[in-house]
């Protein structure tokens, strides 16, 4: 049971490549998160899916798509990557979305540390 | 925003001391959560407190939860070198399914 895993863990890219974060979980899950996680900073929501099929904005969305590929995968692609997109990425997941109590507790991914240049 | 903010920023204790941290938000919660993160590391979920709970243990942590001040408080008794790092809370509402984080304390137990 490996619990959350991401790839890669670092990249670099030039402003303006394109670039796709992966994310899946082997839980049984049924919501998935994507975080960004600035210099001192918490974690901000950048998109979610409540269950499979359906995807939501947080609270930065902008320069970011997602796609909930199947239960367990939840991919993060940035179209144009922007130097301000520099940071490091969580993945998460949950038995049930936020709000249902007891199991709404997130498990968290190791991060993908981007920098773009 | 319903974003929780800790407090303090920063604090260093020394090994065997009581490390407390605190947590206010801004909107009516379903529950509240504290999680640990290690340096270069994802989250790990510590503790929750629902909305209708006023403290909460488990091993040598302590939450309080004070829904009429919005604020919650997390109690690490007899500290250890290893519970060295950041601690966040986190919010979540009843009728929306949004995670809010704080920006955390770094916390520092010397040796």
């Amino acid at each position: 049971n490996a619990g959350v895993t991401q790839t890669p863990k670092f990249q670099v890219l030039k402003t303006g490549q394109s670039m796709t974060l992966q994310c899946a979980q082997d839980m049984n899950h049924n919501s998935m998160y994507w975080y960004r996680q600035d210099p001192g900073m918490g974690l901000r929501l950048i998109y979610y899916s409540a269950s499979e099929g359906t995807t939501d904005k947080g609270e930065v969305p902008n320069g970011y798509n997602v796609s909930r590929l199947n239960k367990r995968e939840f991919s993060l692609r940035l179209e144009s990557a922007a130097p301000s997109q520099t940071s490091v990425y969580f993945c998460a997941s949950s038995v049930l979305p936020p709000g249902t109590g007891s199991t709404d507790t997130q498990y968290f991914g190791p991060g993908t540390r981007l920098t773009v240049l | 925003s319903q974003q929780g903010e800790e407090d303090p920023q920063a604090l260093s204790i020394q090994e065997g001391e009581n490390a407390t941290m605190n947590c206010s938000y801004k909107t009516s919660i379903n529950n509240l959560q504290w999680y640990r993160q290690n340096s270069g590391r994802g989250l790990v979920h510590l503790i929750l407190i629902r909305s209708n709970e006023r403290e909460k243990h488990s091993g040598r942590l302590r939450v309080t939860l004070d829904t009429s001040k919005k604020s919650s408080s997390l109690l690490i008794t007899a500290s250890r070198a290893a519970d060295t790092a950041s601690y966040f809370c986190a919010t979540s509402s009843y009728n929306f399914n949004k995670f809010y984080f704080g920006s955390g304390t770094k916390l520092n137990v010397k040796p």
